[in-house]
């Protein structure tokens, strides 16, 4: 069975520096990864999604993940974070079927 | 407004009480799905709807009740809910029929139900 594990349950960092969001997940297949922003008071909202091709992805609000097969890891970066990036973040699983396997989510709060 | 809208956004209840979720989609999506996110759990898959058909319940209890009328809604329908029962009800939605892997496995989440149980 799949399982996602985020290493940290929440991150606290200093506006305009950069951040790490670890995710590993376990699969003896072929996956497909994903990761979700979860703002307060909203639903989740797809950040970046790897299913094939370049291992390095690019998402949306400057953020990045790098597919790393051989470490089964697909961490989220920003190189500089704004306030408005406070929110939890959650990576997600799928082996292509519709059963999608979310970790516990990290949550990212940003200091002035 | 991610194109899924959720109502009520907040609903306290009874343990002896029915009453019933919301979910509409507005993207021409054929797949609905309920999750269920509790305090400090990852996201547990509920219920799964293809073109109005179940084709998932993850071991849900009876007291969760899914309903599909079409492809644009799905209900969650409630009664003798648990204190436990609490937390918040996501629905999302998805395409299907795209090729594997480009678009089917993009969930589109509303904002949620928080239900309270007491």
């Amino acid at each position: 069975a799949q399982s996602v594990t985020q290493l940290d349950s929440q991150v606290p960092v200093f506006e305009e520096a950069p951040v790490e969001l670890r995710c590993n997940y376990s699969s003896s297949v072929s996956v497909y990864l994903f990761w979700y922003v979860q703002y307060p008071n909203q639903g989740l909202q797809l950040l970046l999604k790897y299913l094939s091709g370049s291992t390095l992805v690019k998402g949306i609000n400057g953020f990045e993940a790098e597919f790393n097969k051989s470490q089964t890891s697909f961490h989220l970066r920003k190189p500089s974070v704004h306030i408005s990036d406070t929110a939890e973040y959650f990576c997600a699983v799928s082996q292509g079927a519709q059963k999608l396997v979310f970790g516990q989510g990290t949550r990212l709060t940003i200091n002035p | 407004e991610t194109g899924v809208t959720q109502t009520p956004r907040h609903l306290v209840m009874g343990m002896t009480n029915k009453k019933s979720l919301k979910c509409e989609q507005h993207l021409g999506h054929n797949a609905m799905y309920w999750y269920k996110q509790s305090a400090k759990k990852p996201l547990e898959l509920m219920f799964v709807y293809n073109f109005k058909e179940q084709t998932e319940n993850n071991s849900v209890p009876s007291r969760f009740s899914p309903e599909c009328p079409n492809s644009s809604h799905l209900f969650l329908h409630l009664h003798t809910l648990q204190p436990e029962d609490s937390a918040l009800y996501l629905c999302a939605s998805s395409p299907l029929g795209q090729a594997f892997g480009s678009g089917a496995n993009v969930l589109t989440f509303g904002a949620g139900s928080r239900l309270t149980v007491l």
